[in-house]
């Protein structure tokens, strides 16, 4: 079936490491991809997305996204995480440019400060 | 602007009673798009609308499900005779026409618990 995939459910870093985020989508054609990030008692906010042009993408708060279209993904990085980074991130797809977002299950970042 | 606002919060009703939820999306915006997560899932998508026009439902819409939009403007989501499998975060959004170039801004949810 077609999704969006991320790797890790739960991943728990100390504060100044460094972080990447999985995330595979099975859909053909052209897609816009997302990274939302939903911090504790927040709503969903957009961290970075890709349209077209440049496959590196950087978005707010040092987040960063590459698109590798011969993978089908689009991992999130951050060099050095904060304990205010702790949230749950969500990678987003509109496959062939439809006219809705589909999300992946989520993953919740725990940082320890 | 205010942000995507929905009401209520939070709604706890017993299973077999009807429920209503109100969005009022971000003025300029004329894409608005309902969808719903649970524990440990992504939010799934439900309806979205064009102005007053619903242009798509996913089949996890029930025939117990029922949006309006009917000035183009708020958005209602009705559950009737809600079953406790009805429990969940009911998000909305919005967009401007071309949401998937630019991604939605979203609302705090509704909180449905049913007991």
């Amino acid at each position: 079936a077609q999704s969006v995939s991320q790797h890790n459910h739960h991943v728990i870093l100390s504060e100044a490491a460094s972080l990447e985020l999985g995330c595979n989508y099975s859909y053909g054609g052209t897609v816009n991809l997302f990274w939302y990030v939903q911090y504790p008692g927040q709503h969903l906010q957009l961290l970075l997305k890709y349209f077209s042009g440049d496959p590196l993408v950087k978005g707010i708060k040092g987040f960063e996204a590459e698109f590798i279209k011969s993978k089908f993904s689009f991992n999130l990085r951050k060099p050095s995480v904060q304990w205010s980074d702790t949230a749950e991130y969500f990678c987003a797809v509109t496959p062939n440019r439809d006219d809705k977002i589909i999300f992946g299950k989520g993953t919740r970042l725990h940082i320890l400060p | 602007d205010t942000g995507v606002s929905q009401n209520p919060r939070h709604k706890i009703t017993k299973r077999g009673q009807n429920v209503t939820f109100r969005c009022d999306p971000i003025s300029e915006h004329n894409r608005l798009y309902w969808y719903r997560q649970t524990l440990g899932q992504g939010p799934e998508f439900l309806t979205y609308f064009q102005n007053e026009a619903q242009l798509e439902k996913s089949r996890l819409l029930s025939d117990r499900f029922s949006a309006e939009r009917p000035k183009g403007s708020f958005s209602t989501l009705e559950i009737q005779r809600t079953e406790q499998g009805d429990s969940a975060m009911y998000l909305c959004a919005s967009s401007p026409r071309w949401g998937q170039n630019y991604g939605y801004t979203f609302g705090s949810g509704t909180r449905l618990t049913v007991v």
